[in-house]
């Protein structure tokens, strides 16, 4: 069992909709998550993170964590063609190494 | 500059020969560390560096892999007698602390031939 699972994708919404990514996490012990995005041949870009159970909202993103579940997911709102890049799950057992899964592709459609 | 700098962007070596690659981190970021990324997979950790001492190096594939950062700055990861199975984009991340949110550099991409 991979440490991070995420749904690969692609993920296709139109502009304006709701775009929901989840992840799983195997580890009980982890402590902080992150969400980063990645474009193209770029580098991962740190959009939100995340701590304690419950919401996080800044901007159109909304992290939700359920240590109970080890499930954490990131939604994006008002979804801009802007947004259609890969997003990364990233977790950490309150160390230094970060796990990553292997990351959702988000289109959004104009 | 503002961010994690890495360079060269891109390498290309023959397979056997050796490549270095340089990160610089964020000024006054203590923590560095490195990792592997595969198309289309999450970077994969190899090392991590609080100033000039090395902590952790579990994630180095092999021991051909070596990584140093002599003064607490600048680090280098350098692959001897590189493998065709050893091109990846190789990413760079510095964070204030070692639990802090990790910032990356935007990679070199190795290419062995």
């Amino acid at each position: 069992q991979k440490e991070v699972e995420q749904n690969s994708g692609p993920l296709s919404v139109p502009e304006g909709a709701i775009a929901s990514l989840n992840c799983t996490y195997s580890d009980r012990g982890s402590q902080s998550f992150f969400w980063y995005r990645q474009y193209s041949g770029k580098s991962p870009e740190l959009i939100m993170s995340i701590y304690s159970n419950g919401d996080k909202e800044d901007g159109r993103f909304t992290a939700q964590l359920n240590k109970a579940s080890q499930y954490v997911s990131l939604l994006i709102r008002d979804s801009q063609p802007s947004d259609s890049a890969t997003y990364l799950c990233a977790v950490n057992k309150d160390d230094y190494k970060l796990s990553f899964g292997a990351g959702t592709t988000v289109t959004v459609r104009a | 500059g503002a961010g994690v700098s890495q360079s060269p962007r891109y390498k290309v070596a023959k397979r056997g020969q050796d490549v270095a690659l340089r990160c610089d981190p964020i000024s006054g970021h203590v923590s560095l560390f490195w990792y592997q990324q595969a198309l289309g997979q999450g970077p994969e950790f190899l090392t991590y560096f609080q100033n000039e001492a090395q902590l952790d190096k579990s994630g180095l594939p092999s021991d051909r892999f070596f990584a140093e950062r002599p003064e607490g700055s600048v680090s280098t990861l350098k692959i001897q007698r590189t493998q065709q199975e050893d091109s990846a984009v190789y990413l760079c991340a510095s964070s204030l602390g070692a639990v802090q949110p990790q910032h990356f550099g935007d990679g070199t991409r190795l290419s062995i031939l």
